[in-house]
């Protein structure tokens, strides 16, 4: 079946620093990629559409200067967090459609930690 | 933003028993999906619904969907331990946009 790898699965780092969380396809090519952020025990927010060869997607209230995607081949998309801050610890996932009828599939996770 | 309400929040239930969780949307969707999440880990699809179904079939699992209610209810029968994880429903609005609603938490006690 399609399936998004997604790494790191977790990483902690200092304030200040900034962290790239990468996302492939690794038996499909995905134009298009989603990139969700999930804090405990609450959903997925949608935080942006990582479009293939042009510019990122932001939803309303996401910093695009602060979560910098990069979507420069089809199977591959990256999420860099800069100058990360404690409040921006949370869980992030990727996301690609595979097919009209089978849906999505999701990347496995990742869990940053600011110290 | 959030499209989906989901009830039970968080649902107890004992090995065996059938499992009932609601989600209601609030706009028209192209189809409705349920995923599966387990602790600290990412989603698993299990089932699709499109707009012009009522209901569709997958192995313990049952899905509907009312378009008139806005309203879609995943079944679970016969559960088991290993189905303990947080359940969401997603509306497909069209425009390669997943909506997620906010979860119920299932906990089956063996």
């Amino acid at each position: 079946g399609a399936v998004v790898s997604q790494h790191p699965s977790w990483v902690i780092c200092k304030s200040g620093t900034s962290v790239k969380i990468e996302c492939r396809s690794l038996d499909f090519q995905a134009t298009t990629m989603f990139w969700y952020r999930q804090f405990p025990k609450q959903s997925l927010m949608l935080m942006a559409t990582s479009n293939e060869g042009s510019k990122a997607t932001y939803e309303q209230g996401v910093e695009k200067d602060k979560f910098l995607i990069n979507h420069a081949s089809l199977t591959l998309s990256t999420l860099t967090v800069t100058s990360a801050h404690p409040e921006d610890s949370s869980f992030y996932i990727c996301s690609a459609r595979v097919s009209l009828h089978y849906g999505y599939t999701f990347g496995s996770g990742t869990r940053l930690t600011v110290v | 933003s959030q499209q989906g309400e989901e009830d039970p929040q968080a649902l107890s239930i004992q090995e065996g028993e059938n499992a009932t969780m609601n989600c209601s949307y609030k706009t028209s969707i192209n189809n409705l999906q349920w995923y599966r999440q387990n602790s600290g880990r990412g989603l698993v699809h299990l089932i699709l619904i499109r707009s012009n179904e009522r209901e569709k079939h997958s192995g313990r699992l049952r899905v509907t969907l009312d378009t008139s209610k806005k309203s879609s209810s995943l079944l679970i029968t016969a559960s088991r331990a290993a189905d303990t994880a947080s359940y969401f429903c997603a509306t497909d609005l069209g425009g390669n946009k997943l909506v997620f609603g906010a979860g119920t938490i299932l906990r089956v006690k063996s």
